[in-house]
């Protein structure tokens, strides 16, 4: 069974400039869920979606938006760029009712310039 | 807000040593703690830890939770230099019936020296 997949793998954007990321999981999950890590912050929730809908949220400006389609493939997009947009961004997919088998893509690294 | 705290930061040790690393946490509505391993990559599952005092157990990596303290260790014996990771604790939260949330703590990292 192929893994999560990301795309692209690596970025470099300008400040300012908005980024568009994509996911898609393992075939037969529905759930993605989004994260951002950071050295100094650490692997942070960003949202998660099921069925084409977000259902949970972390607490992140409104820069920071995604959606799933009904192929259960998400893409997750920030506008207006920051330096400190830079990190690595992780997404996950999971069987709906179990968090144990959540599995992580290999991440997208971006760079704000 | 809940929160994930681990320690130590940062560990060397030499082949063949046991380590202990530990997790603390304060979140609501606690469901799970899970502890992932990263290398240069995507972290990867090791252990879910739902009840107390359960010990799971993975060849060299074995893991106990204590609810009524908010912690949890993960230890590995006879360390490898395959072991050289930074290992992350997450705790699950949520009422019942609504979305779960990942909490993840900022890891340990861990050398492993020949």
């Amino acid at each position: 069974k192929a893994g999560v997949t990301q795309t692209p793998r690596y970025l470099i954007k300008t400040r300012g400039q908005q980024v568009t990321l994509s996911c898609s999981p393992i075939s037969g999950h529905r759930s993605v869920s989004w994260y951002q890590q950071t050295p100094g912050q650490g692997l942070q929730f960003l949202f998660e979606y099921f069925s084409e809908t977000q259902r949970n949220k972390g607490n992140f400006p409104g820069r920071f938006s995604g959606r799933q389609f009904s192929n259960s493939r998400s893409e997750m997009n920030v506008s207006t760029l920051e330096l400190g947009d830079s990190a690595l961004y992780l997404c996950a997919s999971k069987q709906i009712s179990s968090v144990e088998t959540q599995y992580f893509g290999p991440g997208t690294r971006l760079l704000v310039l | 807000e809940d929160k994930v705290v681990q320690s130590p930061l940062s560990l060397v040790v030499h082949e063949g040593d046991t380590v202990t690393l530990n997790c603390s946490y304060e979140v609501t509505n606690f469901r799970s703690l899970l502890w992932y391993k990263q290398e240069k990559k995507a972290p990867t599952f090791l252990f879910m830890l739902t009840s107390s005092g359960i010990e799971k157990k993975s060849g060299r990596l074995s893991s106990i939770l204590d609810k009524k303290e908010l912690f949890s260790i993960l230890n590995i014996t006879a360390t490898q230099t395959g072991d050289s990771a930074v290992y992350l604790c997450a705790v699950e939260a949520g009422n019942t019936g609504t979305a779960s949330k990942l909490t993840f703590g900022t890891g340990t990292r861990l050398q492993v020296m020949l």
